[in-house]
């Protein structure tokens, strides 16, 4: 039972356009959502975060969206660079009770930027 | 810097054959994690320390074992290893007192021949 999820494996984008990277989750308990980006051979390192009381964060080039109703969010790169290649990985967590801070993950995009 | 380092970065080990990762950090945070990604899937939690306190997921195998002998390092022992557990390692840690996201190792891919 997958409680979050990335449906596409993979996404193209042309440098200086907007990439839009997607992520639905199931469980209604998950308050706080992340992005990670990860190179191959590192490991995830966080892009940004955003809290289920908001439904926009923006940080430089990056702005994540969320739609509680419809449980998505999504990730808006803009311009995309071809630095920003990568795996992105959504992720969920229930802030609430012992999870200490548990994250469930998604299976990653992998965003390819062309020059 | 103030960074989680894992050790190795590449192990391989023979079918059945003990094999312990290493995970430490200088960020002083009180929760550490372990997680196992295998190709082109999410990265699964297997357990996590809160301090000293262990926190098993339930569907972690027994094979799996996990110490955390202080606040800097944790290790997985994984005691009998199978093909099945090749994967890369992810070792994370966080601070449970704010809200924030946990900061991971650069990761142990474990070859299992």
């Amino acid at each position: 039972d997958q409680q979050v999820k990335q449906n596409s494996p993979s996404l193209s984008v042309q440098e200086g356009r907007i990439s839009i990277l997607n992520c639905d989750y199931t469980n209604s308990m998950f308050d706080y959502f992340l992005w990670y980006k990860k190179y191959p051979a590192e490991g995830p390192t966080f892009l940004i975060s955003i809290s289920s009381i908001k439904d926009k964060n923006e940080d430089g080039r990056f702005t994540v969206f969320l739609n509680k109703s419809a449980k998505h969010l999504s990730l808006h790169i803009v311009p995309s660079q071809p630095g920003d290649s990568a795996v992105y990985f959504c992720a969920a967590s229930a802030t609430g009770g012992t999870s200490y801070g548990k994250l469930t993950f998604g299976q990653g995009t992998i965003l390819t930027v062309h020059p | 810097d103030a960074m989680v380092i894992q050790n190795p970065r590449y192990q391989v080990t023979q079918f059945g054959k003990p094999v312990t990762l290493s995970c430490s950090q200088t960020l002083n945070h009180n929760v550490m994690y372990w997680y196992q990604q295998k190709s082109s899937q999410a990265p699964k939690l297997l357990f996590h320390y809160y301090d000293k306190d262990f926190n098993n997921e339930a569907d972690t195998p027994d094979n799996f074992q996990s110490r955390r002998p202080n606040t800097s390092f944790c290790f997985l022992d994984i005691r009998s290893p199978g093909l099945g557990d090749a994967a890369m390692y992810l070792c994370a840690t966080r601070d449970l007192g704010l809200m924030g996201e946990q900061f991971f190792g650069p990761g142990t891919r474990l070859t299992v021949l």
